[in-house]
């Protein structure tokens, strides 16, 4: 079956710290993976998106880099947190293999910046 | 770049019908998306529209007009289970899917 993860569900962290969140994806090859923040109350930015290894579109300057060391996994991670980048952050990978819009989202990760 | 509207809120009864419109401006454009999302949670697919019309599922449909760059999601026989908030999300070149900013469902008694 078809799943994705990512962690840590909740994390508080200091400004200025390091960041990193993980997603894995799990029976599919080469997805189409996405990050996204969600401010309260707000709607869903799109950050980071990738087609493939080593492929990354960013869509919002801003201290945050995504990477994708293998096929089915996707980081985010910041050098030093700002109390900007508190959020619900969202993975996602699109399933299908025609043209669909389904995303299908990871549980997400609750980030406070302190 | 791409935007898309939607109205922030929509209080309804329940039992009735609601209509929650979405207009975008794209530079590219695949097809149109509908999620739901209630509060604490993740996202969750609803629709998706490649070609104009109406399709139906249960008791949600969505509709997509590309002339008009137009497109809504209509919710029947309403449940307080509906209470979400709702996002319209384009599919664009490259894979690129961009959110709007959400409508708010208050289903009342």
């Amino acid at each position: 079956s078809q799943t994705i993860h990512q962690w840590p569900a909740t994390l508080v962290q200091p400004v200025g710290s390091p960041l990193s969140l993980e997603c894995t994806v799990e029976g599919t090859s080469n997805p189409n993976l996405y990050w996204y923040r969600q401010a309260a109350g707000r709607g869903l930015q799109l950050l980071f998106y990738s087609v493939g290894i080593g492929q990354i579109s960013s869509e919002v300057p801003q201290n945050l880099s995504a990477s994708r060391p293998q096929d089915r996994q996707f980081i985010l991670s910041s050098k030093k947190l700002l109390l900007s980048d508190s959020g619900f952050y969202l993975c996602a990978w699109l399933r299908g293999e025609a043209n669909t819009g389904e995303l299908f989202f990871g549980e997400g990760s609750r980030l406070t910046v302190l | 770049g791409q935007s898309l509207e939607q109205p922030s809120e929509v209080t309804a009864v329940e039992g009735a019908i609601v209509q929650i419109n979405c207009t975008y401006q794209t530079s590219g454009f695949y097809g149109l998306s509908w999620y739901q999302q209630h509060d604490g949670g993740a996202p969750t697919f609803l629709s998706y529209n490649a070609l104009d019309g109406l399709e139906e599922t249960g008791r949600f449909s969505s509709f997509l007009s590309r002339s008009d760059s137009y497109g809504y999601l209509l919710l029947q026989e309403l449940q307080m289970k509906d209470s979400a908030s709702y996002f319209c999300a384009v599919r664009g070149g490259g894979n690129k899917l961009t959110f709007g900013t959400g409508t708010q469902l208050k289903v009342e008694l």
